[in-house]
């Protein structure tokens, strides 16, 4: 199966907060980052975390991370329709490679 | 942060062509990456390409298949050869600048991608 696995779908009201979830397996990972895939388009790096912190804000973004039971979360507060996209969970491994859940479609209706 | 470049955005092939992607970066990285996402997929890495010598590939992808050159630190390109119609993907190159300072991030940079359909 998959290292790191994300649910698929997520749809949610304009203005309201969207919550992404991802779980990894490898504990030794350094950095897990989250990316946006907007139609046609190539991944824009949103966020990351540090494995030793446990939260990070970066304006409408809060990324939250349990190490312990390696799960990390998107959080997007006020969500514009600009939001809908593929949002990946990747982790780096100590190998420097990433390794990408299967993307999450994140819908915003009026 | 890197600006990646990949041309072509989007080609249309014939089964059994070979197709040659080019990456170009605007300024010196230590690493650069060649990755397929197939339709409704997430990424998969293909190789490592290494300046100056062989890529490094990932199970399941060989070099007589997918060829990678890296002449230097900015350019690189993958050939994906004698195409079939399974190989419609789009190939994106992402790229790892040198971490310069010891308060920065290590993370990879993606270009927009090449499009490939084959008929």
């Amino acid at each position: 199966g998959e290292d790191v696995e994300q649910s698929l779908f997520l749809s949610v009201r304009e203005g309201d907060s969207s919550v992404i979830n991802c779980t990894y397996t490898d504990s030794s990972s350094t950095y897990l980052y989250w990316y946006k895939q907007e139609p046609g388009a190539g991944l824009q790096l949103l966020t990351y975390i540090f494995s030793n912190m446990d939260m990070k804000q970066d304006q409408r973004l809060t990324v939250l991370l349990n190490k312990k039971d390696k799960h990390l979360s998107l959080r997007i507060a006020d969500t514009q329709t600009g939001d809908s996209a593929i949002y990946f969970c990747a982790e780096r491994r100590n190998d420097y490679k990433l390794s990408f859940g299967a993307g999450t479609t994140v819908t915003v209706r009026a | 942060s890197a600006v990646i470049s990949q041309k072509p955005s989007r080609d249309i092939c014939q089964r059994g062509t070979s197709l040659t992607i080019q990456c170009q970066v605007d300024s010196q990285v230590t690493m650069m990456f060649w990755y397929r996402q197939q339709p409704g997929q997430s990424l998969t890495l293909i190789a490592t390409a290494n300046q100056g010598s062989e890529a490094t590939y990932e199970s399941g992808f060989v070099i007589d298949k997918f060829p990678i050159s890296r002449p230097n630190l900015t350019f690189s390109t993958l050939t994906v050869s004698n195409m079939s119609p399974e190989d419609s993907s789009i190939y994106l190159c992402s790229v790892e600048p040198l971490r310069v300072t010891s308060g920065g991030v290590d993370t990879q940079y993606f270009g927009p991608g090449t499009r490939l359909t084959v008929l």
